[in-house]
């Protein structure tokens, strides 16, 4: 059974920039590809990104170009997402999801909250 | 970037009777991968349908999608209390996925 475990809340200056975490086990990490998703307070999905770790050159929805960076570390099975200058509208619930016929396991979400 | 629409935005039906919700896409989702999603409140996202139409590991039997090209659908055949929450589809025929707004299910 795969597993997506998320690191925790983060509250952030605007701005400033944040790294989230998603730790995956029960899966092939190398060849799964991995997904971050976000959800503004009271709105719908939104995709910012995967990558396929194997291959390591990620794919990123054109509105966040330029502000998001997702990696992932093979020897961990940790996939990062860092998003950088940071505005209030940031503020979100940021989810990990593998990626295989549709996102079929999700991290917990890590609550994001930009807030001066 | 594929759009995607979802309609109605909110659906209101009593226990029992048969929901129809749809998604438009901008253009054609290639191989119709085409997913839908259940999320409650508080809650990550749940697959239920992949590839517009095959149902995702321990998804009842009363969820079924179906659909081509730019109109999809999701059926779920007699509503059961649990089901009313909202529903996403997503578009992953392109290497830039994107979302629908959602259809909110609510009790009438």
């Amino acid at each position: 059974q795969v597993q997506l475990v998320q690191s925790g809340a983060e509250v952030k200056k605007p701005g400033s920039s944040v790294k989230v975490s998603c730790k995956a086990s029960g899966g092939t990490f190398s060849s799964d590809a991995l997904s971050w998703v976000r959800q503004a307070p009271g709105q719908g999905l939104e995709w910012m990104g995967g990558i396929i770790p194997i291959f390591g050159t990620p794919d990123y929805a054109q509105k966040f170009q330029g502000r998001v960076k997702i990696t992932a570390d093979e020897s961990t099975t940790t996939a990062y997402l860092e998003l950088s200058s940071l505005r209030y509208e940031d503020t979100a619930v940021y989810f990990c999801a593998r990626d295989q016929k549709g996102f079929d396991f999700w991290g917990q979400g890590t609550l994001v909250t930009v807030s001066s | 970037e594929i759009v995607l629409t979802q309609s109605p935005g909110t659906l209101s039906l009593s226990p029992g009777e048969r929901a129809t919700l749809s998604c438009r896409a901008s253009q054609t989702v290639s191989s119709n991968y085409l997913a839908w999603y259940q999320q409650k409140p508080g809650q990550a996202p749940r697959l239920l349908i992949y590839g517009a139409s095959g149902r995702a590991t321990g998804i009842p039997d009363r969820f079924s999608g179906s659909g081509s090209g730019t109109d999809f659908t999701l059926t779920i055949s007699r509503l059961e209390p649990e089901d009313f929450a909202v529903y996403y589809c997503q578009q992953y025929g392109t290497s830039l996925y994107t979302f629908g707004q959602g259809t909110k299910l609510e009790i009438k």
